[in-house]
């Protein structure tokens, strides 16, 4: 498969709970895109990878979450003391040229409880 | 002023007609188009790119875009009931770290038979 994969698919948590999600880029591509997406909007950007370097992190994103590309392969997406307001849709996308379109994963959908 | 603005429909358009689409964006150096289509449930596919002024086709798809007023749009063709998706439109902004898309709220489009 060398699609871009995420897992888990589905998490269902409680309040104040740490979620971690995974995402596997197309091997080939040295850029990794974290977006998040809630219902009737379109994706929103949280961060970005270039290998193993995080370049933007986006100013929406609180301090309860984190991201990490350990070696440029899989990227790691952590949020600490989950609120319903997390609730969405988390999506992984990787391109491989700056003028390339994403491919993005199938997304983990959080739900918070 | 969001930097990308579609109308969110729903556009409802009859089996075989043309369904068209329209997206402004804000940024005027803006770079890089991108059409992608999602269905309930699952993630964004890239069906179109453009980044010269005018129309690119691709089978029953145009992308059209105009950067001095700044919107492109997206037609289809012989729209089939398949077609009924949300359509995001993505911007790359020149200068934005590492191809980030700044994607718009998406059209919902409805083809009925």
């Amino acid at each position: 498969d060398t699609g871009v994969s995420q897992n888990p698919r589905h998490k269902i948590t409680k309040r104040g709970q740490n979620v971690t999600f995974r995402c596997d880029p197309i091997s080939e591509h040295n850029r990794l895109y974290w977006y998040r997406q809630t219902l009737g909007q379109g994706p929103e950007f949280l961060t970005y990878f270039q290998n193993e370097a995080q370049l933007e992190k986006s100013r929406l994103l609180s301090d309860r979450f984190s991201a990490e590309r350990p070696k440029g392969s899989f990227s790691t997406l952590e949020i600490q003391r989950t609120e319903q307001g997390d609730s969405a849709m988390y999506l992984c996308a990787s391109s491989l040229g700056v003028s390339d379109g994403y491919t993005f994963g199938s997304g983990t959908r959080l739900t918070v409880v | 002023q969001k930097e990308v603005e579609q109308n969110s429909g729903p556009l409802s358009v009859p089996e075989g007609a043309i369904a068209s689409l329209n997206c402004t964006y804000s940024d005027r150096g803006s770079q890089s188009f991108f059409w992608y289509r999602q269905y309930s449930g699952k993630s964004p596919e890239l069906i179109m790119f453009i980044y010269s002024n005018g129309d690119k086709e691709d089978g029953r798809f145009t992308a059209q875009l105009n950067k001095a007023s700044q919107y492109v749009s997206l037609l289809i063709r012989d729209s089939q009931p398949s077609d009924s998706a949300t359509y995001l439109c993505a911007v790359n902004i020149a200068g934005a770290a590492g191809n980030k898309l700044t994607f718009g709220g998406g059209t919902r489009v409805l083809v009925k038979p």
